[in-house]
């Protein structure tokens, strides 16, 4: 596709369950970004890739939160044994390499934990 | 660190209103601003940008000046449609980093 696609869209779990949320960027695009956006507040950072390089794992919350980025292309948010705190939208953005300014966003991930 | 505040929402306005949506930054740097537009049940997307001082971004009759003196960013509007029904984020992106810093977001409602 065009854009940025996310899934699942919606995703309700367990207290305690782990879950996986997945980003297939735009094509082209060799920079990767994940950010959390609960409720009341704005968004918040969570991770960022560019190609080969390390991550900047700076806005991870804790280390129950990981994401690993295969190929260069599709990426995966892993949030292991959930707390209702996780609840909240996960958006992934994509952009070309030195351009943090022209991300686009995909649709999102609602994560409800119960 | 680098910090983004808006004006608190919900706003709500009336059709042909004027509409301001304040925003202030603290950067350490020279950083790039911008605002970002949710429309219900779309994605996050981009609606204007400023990458230096006295810069004005503007797309679809929004305008925002990057005002370095007084570290704002405020999103005009001269006459608001009910289309313009969204959450506005101001954010920011500090010269040589990867991500964007928000702000937590205004939701605007308009009335026709």
């Amino acid at each position: 596709g065009a854009g940025v696609s996310q899934s699942p869209s919606n995703k309700v779990t367990e207290k305690g369950k782990d879950v996986e949320l997945r980003c297939d960027p735009i094509s082209g695009h060799t920079a990767l970004y994940w950010y959390r956006q609960s409720l009341g507040q704005g968004l918040e950072f969570l991770i960022y890739f560019q190609g080969n390089s390390a991550p900047d794992k700076s806005g991870l919350p804790s280390d129950r939160f990981s994401a690993e980025r295969t190929g260069g292309s599709v990426s995966t948010l892993t949030i292991q044994r959930t707390q209702q705190e996780d609840s909240a939208v996960y958006l992934c953005a994509s952009s070309l390499a030195g351009l943090a300014q022209m991300q686009f966003f995909g649709p999102g991930t609602r994560l409800t934990v119960l | 660190g680098d910090s983004v505040t808006q004006m608190e929402g919900p706003v709500t306005l009336s059709e042909e209103a004027f509409l301001t949506i304040n925003c202030t930054y603290t950067a350490t740097g020279y950083p790039s601003l911008f605002w970002y537009v949710q429309y219900p049940g779309e994605g996050l997307q981009l609606l204007l940008k400023a990458t230096k001082a006295d810069d004005k971004g503007s797309n679809k009759g929004f305008e925002a000046t990057y005002r370095k003196e007084t570290t704002s960013f405020h999103l005009e509007k001269g006459s608001v449609q009910v289309s313009d029904s969204a959450v506005y984020f101001c954010a920011l992106s500090d010269q040589g980093a990867q991500k964007l810093v928000f702000g937590q977001g205004t939701r605007l409602t308009i009335n026709p």
